[in-house]
C-alpha cells in the first residue's frame, strides 16, 4: 500500500513564524504535491515537484516555499506565518507513469 | 489556466436512491478527469477517472459521464449507503505522464447519506 505521511496532524504557530511542513512518501514516487483545503475552495495546489531538487509554483505559492532535498521528502516552508494561512494542508504524491495521486491525511494549521 | 466548477455544494440523499453530482471545465485542452472521495479525517482517494476518448465509465454502484463538447462530467452513486456518506471532487487535467501534470480541483461536494 502507498503510505504519504504528514509530519503532524494538528499545528498551532503564531503570526510571524517559521513554519516546516514535512511529507514523506515510500512508493518512490517522482511527483510531489502540496496543496491547501478550505470550504468552498476545494483543494488548490501550492507547489508541486517532479524530481529531487525541482520545483514549480502552483496557483497559489504566495508566501510559500518548498524543498525537495530526498526523493521521498517534501517540505513546506511558511517564512513567516499570517493567520490568513490558517488551513488544511494536504500532501500527496503520484509516480511517473500513473495519473493517480495519492494524499497524505492532512495538517490542520492554525495561526494565531 | 484551467477553471473547474462543481455542483451541488452539499447534497442529502436517502439511502438507497441516487446521487449525481456535475462539473464544468474551461479548458478544452483537459483530457483526463478523476474524481476523489474524501472521508472524514482522511485524505482523498481516488474513486474512478475517464479520459476524453470515452463517454463513460462504470465501476460497480459508480459511474462517471463526460460529454467533451459541453465541457461538463458527472458522477453518479446508485443504490447509496451510508459508507458513501464523504466529500467528494472532482478534477481536471492535460494529461502528460512524462512530467509532474497539474489537477485543477472542483470546490467539493458534501454528500450526505441518511437512513
Amino acid at each position: 500500500d502507498v503510505k504519504v505521511t504528514q509530519s503532524s496532524r494538528y499545528l498551532v504557530k503564531r503570526t510571524g513564524e517559521k513554519v516546516f511542513l514535512e511529507c514523506v512518501q515510500d512508493m518512490d514516487h517522482e511527483n510531489m504535491f502540496w496543496y491547501r483545503q478550505d470550504p468552498g475552495l476545494g483543494l488548490r495546489l501550492i507547489y508541486f515537484s517532479y524530481d529531487v531538487k525541482m520545483k514549480e509554483k502552483g496557483d497559489i505559492p504566495e508566501g510559500y516555499s518548498v524543498s525537495r532535498e530526498k526523493k521521498e521528502r517534501f517540505s513546506l516552508i511558511l517564512e513567516s506565518a499570517s493567520t490568513n494561512q490558517t488551513s488544511m494542508y494536504l500532501c500527496a504524491s503520484r509516480p511517473r507513469d500513473r495519473n493517480e495521486q495519492f494524499f497524505g491525511p492532512g495538517t490542520r494549521l492554525t495561526v494565531l | 489556466g484551467e477553471n473547474v466548477e462543481q455542483h451541488p455544494s452539499t447534497l442529502s440523499v436517502q439511502e438507497g436512491d441516487s446521487a449525481v453530482i456535475k462539473c464544468t471545465y474551461s479548458d478544452s485542452a483537459s483530457n483526463y478527469f478523476p474524481w476523489y472521495k474524501q472521508e472524514l479525517g482522511k485524505g482523498p482517494q481516488l474513486i474512478i477517472d475517464i479520459r476524453s476518448n470515452v463517454g463513460e465509465k462504470k465501476d460497480q454502484r459508480i459511474a462517471v459521464t463526460l460529454n467533451k463538447t459541453a465541457k461538463h462530467f458527472s458522477l453518479h452513486i446508485t443504490e447509496t449507503q451510508p459508507e458513501d456518506s464523504a466529500v467528494y471532487f472532482c478534477a481536471a487535467s492535460k494529461e502528460n505522464t512524462g512530467t509532474a501534470s497539474k489537477l485543477t480541483f472542483g470546490t467539493g461536494t458534501r454528500l450526505q447519506v441518511t437512513l
